[in-house]
């Protein structure tokens, strides 16, 4: 069981926007920053989001992240059949000695 | 441009030890912090072990601690882990990962990603 919850499936249609969630903790991300993966099958995963909001270069802008509490967000507008894959959000914990802790996952279909 | 490979994956038995290796090319190996990340069979990514950019600190999962140990040759750009007392859960594939923070924090997280070794631990 992750520290980090996230829902384990989402959808939405072409066009449409998407919200991915990522729940924890106080010592976890209420207090350090979030990152956000995204993952290919069969593929290594590949930086989306950092810091919170921020975006590597080549992401493109409808990939956005946010946090709020104790919650971090991952938001993808204008979705596209070639957004179909799975998503991981990771982030420090305080209270760990192994402190890095990703979410369970979730894999996002394009319907 | 950077690029991790991964290598020395195999099939081991329970109770063995194994080491594998990460070249890393195309940055300065000695200003970043370095992950290994694994991800077994059908599996979520969970985290292994971080060493910092200097090499004075590591970091490693409750799950392997005391089994496993990071460490880096500046002089090779190279990681390693070495895997010990392994396990069947440890059967997955291990990826090598270059830290976002550098000289700055650990607590930055993980950037770019080797395409991974597997490592399968069986009887």
């Amino acid at each position: 069981q992750s520290l980090l919850t996230q829902p384990p499936s989402a959808s939405g249609t072409p066009g449409q926007r998407v919200t991915i969630s990522c729940s924890g903790s106080s010592s976890n991300i209420g207090s350090n920053t979030v990152n956000w993966y995204q993952q290919f099958p069969g593929m290594a995963p590949k930086l989306l989001i950092y810091l919170d909001d921020r975006r590597p270069s080549g992401v493109p802008d409808r990939f956005s992240g946010s946090k709020s509490g104790s919650s971090a967000s991952l938001a993808i507008s204008g979705l596209q059949s070639e957004d179909e894959a799975d998503y991981y959000c990771a982030t420090w914990d305080d209270s760990l000695s192994g402190p890095w802790v990703f979410g369970g996952g979730t894999k996002l279909t394009v319907l | 441009q950077v690029h991790l490979v991964e290598s020395g994956g195999g099939v081991v038995q329970p109770g063995t030890s194994l080491k594998i290796s990460c070249a890393a090319s195309g940055f300065n190996f000695g200003g970043f912090g370095m992950h290994w990340v694994r991800q077994a069979p059908g599996k979520g990514l969970e985290w292994v072990a971080l060493i910092s950019y200097d090499g004075t600190r590591t970091y490693y999962a409750d799950s392997v601690k005391g089994r496993f140990t990071i460490s880096g040759d500046h002089s090779k750009s190279t990681l390693y882990l070495q895997m010990n007392s392994l396990r069947v859960e440890d059967t997955a594939v291990y990826h090598c990962v270059k830290d976002l923070g550098g000289a700055l924090t650990d607590r930055y997280g993980m950037e770019v990603w080797g395409p991974g070794t597997t490592v399968t631990v069986s009887s």
